[in-house]
């Protein structure tokens, strides 16, 4: 079954410090979110991304996060000063149509801790 | 945000048995549901889904069951396997009222242990 990729498994970084997380969705998919887990507790959607533009937005999404596909396989998720609250796991998810009644594929995820 | 809650943290059965795990929901919009399965290291993997129109939707030992009036879905597993043990989120949709741009609403989850 094809899948959804994460690099890195791990990232770790001091506060203030600008990361990057990758993801390679599945090739024939159109819409792509990032979620995350902090530690203990649910996971939660940040952002959704279809046609090189953010189609929703959450509140945790602030102007510290960015989201981009830099070429047709990518798509990344910057922080560009991080902070200790943004250590959780993340995780890239894709999907083909963007619908209410559809699956979300997730990655593997990004465990980043921030010290 | 207590909008899908999955109150029991962890089950706990035996080799054979059924598993059932619940779920609730608050807002009346959601008309989407779905189970993830979630092993450490890895990331949340679909299992089954129900629509709101649908008040059970089977797959294989795996069947979702809703109550509408309830709010309130449950999955059950049967017969449960030692190799189902994992974290079991429910996560619901639609509460956008059309195009949720994929945006879920998960449970805390629900750490299943299957024993032998």
């Amino acid at each position: 079954e094809p899948e959804v990729t994460q690099t890195p498994s791990h990232q770790v970084t001091q506060m203030g410090q600008e990361v990057i997380l990758r993801c390679v969705p599945i090739s024939n998919h159109l819409y792509f979110y990032w979620y995350r887990q902090i530690l203990g507790q649910k996971v939660e959607f940040l952002v959704s991304f279809y046609n090189n533009e953010i189609s929703e937005k959450s509140e945790i999404f602030d102007d510290q996060f960015s989201v981009e596909r830099p070429d047709g396989s990518n798509f990344t998720l910057k922080i560009r000063s991080t902070k200790l609250e943004d250590s959780a796991m993340y995780f890239c998810a894709s999907s083909a149509f963007g619908l209410s009644n559809e699956k979300l594929f997730f990655g593997s995820g990004t465990q980043l801790s921030v010290l | 945000d207590q909008q899908v809650k999955q109150n029991s943290p962890s089950l706990s059965v035996q080799e054979g048995r059924i598993s059932i795990l619940n779920c609730d929901y608050t807002n009346s919009m959601f008309d989407y549901f779905l189970w993830y399965k979630k092993y450490p290291a890895e990331g949340p993997t679909f299992l089954i889904s129900i629509s709101s129109i649908k008040d059970k939707n089977e797959d294989g030992r795996f069947t979702v069951f809703l109550n509408k009036s309830a709010k309130h879905l449950s999955l059950h597993i049967v017969p449960s396997q030692p190799g189902d043990s994992a974290v079991y989120f429910c996560a619901a949709s639609g509460e956008t009222g059309g195009t949720s741009y994929g945006k879920l609403t998960f449970g805390q989850g629900t750490i299943l242990t299957v024993h032998p």
